[in-house]
């Protein structure tokens, strides 16, 4: 069964420093993979996807994504991160069709 | 033009109780989703409805009834309440069911059972 893991759970940055969130999966084949971004008292908005082709993903807000499948790994990352990117984190794979499977999350605290 | 809703944002019930969660989503989408975020963040399927029938029912108690009348609406009826079904529930939607489709999620309801 198609797994996936955030090792962080919780990550602090100072506002303007680079940000790297790592996401690690269990998937056979190439997988699609997705970054979503929960903050506080919200639902969960799309950051990026990845589906196939270049391995460097573009999202919103300043976010890229780079799938490494000898890694087994999509790790997120932004070059400056601002206040407003406070928020929860997840990775998540499908798992069958649109049975999504995600990770536990990574809680972004932006110092300022 | 909120694009998935949810009503109530916040509920808060007795042990026992029976309540429901309406969800409704105005982008024309096909699909349909539960989702439980428990107190750790961990987010897990309940069920997902494909133009009004039901594609996905993950190990869920009985006890949780989804009802989808039109491919707009899917609502959640929670009978006799427990203790463990705190959490908060999110609703979602999608164009379809290919695994490329993005969900769409909204803003959650925080079910709170004393």
């Amino acid at each position: 069964a198609q797994s996936v893991t955030q090792p962080d759970i919780h990550i602090t940055v100072s506002e303007g420093a680079s940000l790297e969130l790592r996401c690690n999966y269990s998937y056979g084949a190439t997988p699609y993979l997705f970054w979503y971004v929960q903050s506080p008292g919200q639902g969960l908005q799309l950051l990026l996807k990845y589906f196939s082709g270049d391995t460097l993903v573009q999202g919103i807000k300043g976010f890229e994504a780079e799938f490494k499948r000898s890694q087994s790994s999509f790790n997120l990352r932004k070059p400056s991160v601002h206040w407003s990117d406070a928020a929860e984190y997840f990775c998540a794979v499908p798992s069958g069709g649109q049975n999504f499977v995600f990770g536990p999350g990574t809680r972004l605290s932006v110092l300022p | 033009d909120t694009a998935v809703s949810q009503t109530p944002k916040y509920l808060v019930t007795q042990m026992g109780n029976d309540k429901s969660i309406k969800c409704e989503q105005n982008l024309g989408h096909d699909t349909m989703y539960w989702y439980k975020q428990d107190s750790k963040k961990f987010l897990k399927i309940m069920f997902s409805y494909n133009n009004k029938e039901l594609i996905i029912n993950e190990t869920v108690p009985n006890r949780f009834s989804p009802k989808s009348p039109d491919k707009a609406h899917l609502n959640l009826h929670i009978n006799s309440l427990e203790l463990g079904d705190s959490a908060v529930y999110f609703c979602a939607s999608s164009q379809g069911l290919a695994a490329t489709d993005t969900q769409y999620f909204g803003p959650g309801t925080r079910l709170t059972v004393l």
